[in-house]
């Protein structure tokens, strides 16, 4: 199909670690982005990764890229009641294309 | 952190009401964006522009125009406010350059609420 998919919600742990599943449409794309919503506020970039790698890690977050099955994950070492929030997986299609394709967000919930 | 603000953040008004939701970066981006978010729902691009004097229609059908006179500034005009505008309006912009990654910044959102 043509969406960006992701799982609706997800429950953890402080202290756990979380892991945001991404299925994302297009193999030509060339770059997958996370992004974090915080209630009443707008986007902010986590993190991005190139099509041409399979894992980067940015302190407590991970991102690994299965380019074969268009999988893309989000994992959060040692989460944290702060890291309550909707997180969007994002891919972009085309170099010199225009927007972001979304998915529709995972709401990350954190219980102490 | 990026420079990219919206106002007004909260807006309530009645239907039928002219109103125009601003946009300004200050990173001296070309490429600048509006995305229209429903509760729970995707982002999905309603407007977009490559730099001044340049505004082209997204992915998802909107009544809202857009202008873009000076590089810093993308303006979001409705004519005559509904009901079914209800949403919020998140602008975004990024850099024109070949071979970037073109990530985008967003603001903070402009909820609108149309009575």
């Amino acid at each position: 199909g043509e969406d960006v998919e992701q799982s609706l919600f997800l429950s953890v742990r402080e202290g756990d670690s979380s892991v945001i599943n991404c299925t994302y449409t297009d193999s030509s794309s060339t770059y997958l982005y996370w992004y974090k919503q915080e209630p009443g506020a707008g986007l902010q970039l986590l993190t991005y990764i190139f099509s041409n790698m399979d894992m980067k890690q940015d302190q407590r977050l991970t991102v690994l890229l299965n380019k074969k099955d268009k999988h893309l994950s989000l994992r959060i070492a040692d989460t944290q009641t702060g890291d309550s929030a909707i997180y969007f997986c994002a891919e972009k299609r085309d170099q010199a294309g225009t927007a972001l394709i979304f998915g529709k967000g995972t709401t990350l919930s954190v219980s102490s | 952190e990026a420079d990219i603000y919206q106002t007004p953040r909260y807006l309530v008004i009645g239907t039928g009401k002219k109103i125009t939701l601003e946009c300004s970066q200050t990173m001296g981006h070309d490429k600048m964006y509006w995305y229209q978010q429903d509760p729970g729902m995707e982002l999905h691009l309603i407007h977009y522009s490559y730099g001044v004097n340049s505004t082209e229609k997204g992915d998802l059908s909107s009544e809202s125009t857009v202008s873009r006179i000076r590089t810093e500034h993308f303006p979001l005009t409705l004519e005559s406010a509904r009901p079914s505008h209800t949403s919020q309006y998140l602008c975004a912009s990024s850099e024109l350059k070949r071979g970037d990654t073109d990530t985008q910044y967003f603001g903070p959102g402009t909820r609108l609420t149309v009575l």
